[in-house]
């Protein structure tokens, strides 16, 4: 059974960078699974961040494209995220999730998740 | 982006009652969509994929059916351990999106 473990600083500044970790166990980043990252703003609901493949592609959410990178590390077996110039609308729980792809698409895994707030 | 607008956006219901929950697209997503049930302080959990099918070790009473840009997530017989707040979310088109949410809750 797979499991998803979230580490990474839980307070960053405004205008800092957001670094955040999935390590993955039970499977392989280098199998034919999607990695993803999904955000939670305290009580409100979901909003992919976006996804990354074991060989390095990436899809990213536009909204945050300009800030955002998703890369895999694939001798650790885990994926990383940052988030450049971050401000308070980016004070969430970060999850990540693996991504299941037959016909369709699915999330059937998830991290229990990381809250990260951004203030001074 | 598609917009997944789900309906209502809570709902209080008795223990054994049928609960219908809708989630509506903004363009034809086929049946790539998914649901998703999340607890308070817990991560989504996955229900039911690609519109219609059930997860492995989840409930019959959970279904849903739909296709195109409408769609239905049913509880046939509320139990106490449902309460939660149910998403849908489409994989038809990046970005992936999700609805807003229907909070379930007990009268």
């Amino acid at each position: 059974q797979v499991q998803l473990q979230e580490s990474g600083p839980g307070l960053v500044k405004p205008s800092g960078t957001l670094s955040l970790t999935c390590a993955v166990s039970g499977d392989s980043i280098s199998s034919e699974n999607w990695w993803s990252w999904v955000r939670q703003p305290p009580g409100k609901g979901l909003e992919w961040i976006g996804q990354i493949y074991h060989g390095g592609t990436t899809n990213y959410n536009p909204s945050l494209r300009s800030r955002l990178t998703i890369s895999v590390d694939k001798s650790n077996n885990q994926i990383s995220l940052n988030l450049t110039s971050v401000t308070a609308a980016d004070t969430a729980i970060y999850y990540c999730a693996r991504l299941k792809t037959t016909l369709t698409t699915w999330i059937d895994s998830w991290g229990q998740g990381t809250l990260v707030t951004v203030s001074s | 982006d598609i917009q997944m607008t789900q309906s209502p956006s809570s709902l209080s219901a008795s223990i054994g009652d049928r609960v219908t929950i809708t989630c509506q697209a903004s363009q034809d997503i086929r049946k790539f969509l998914n649901w998703y049930q999340q607890k308070p302080g817990k991560a989504p959990k996955l229900l039911i994929h690609a519109a219609s099918n059930l997860e492995t070790g989840v409930p019959a009473r959970f279904s849903a059916s739909g296709s195109g840009t409408d769609f239905t997530f049913t509880i046939s017989s509320l139990q106490p351990e449902d309460i939660a707040t149910y998403y849908c979310q489409q994989f038809h088109n990046l970005p992936i999106t999700f609805g807003q949410g229907t909070r379930l809750e007990i009268k």
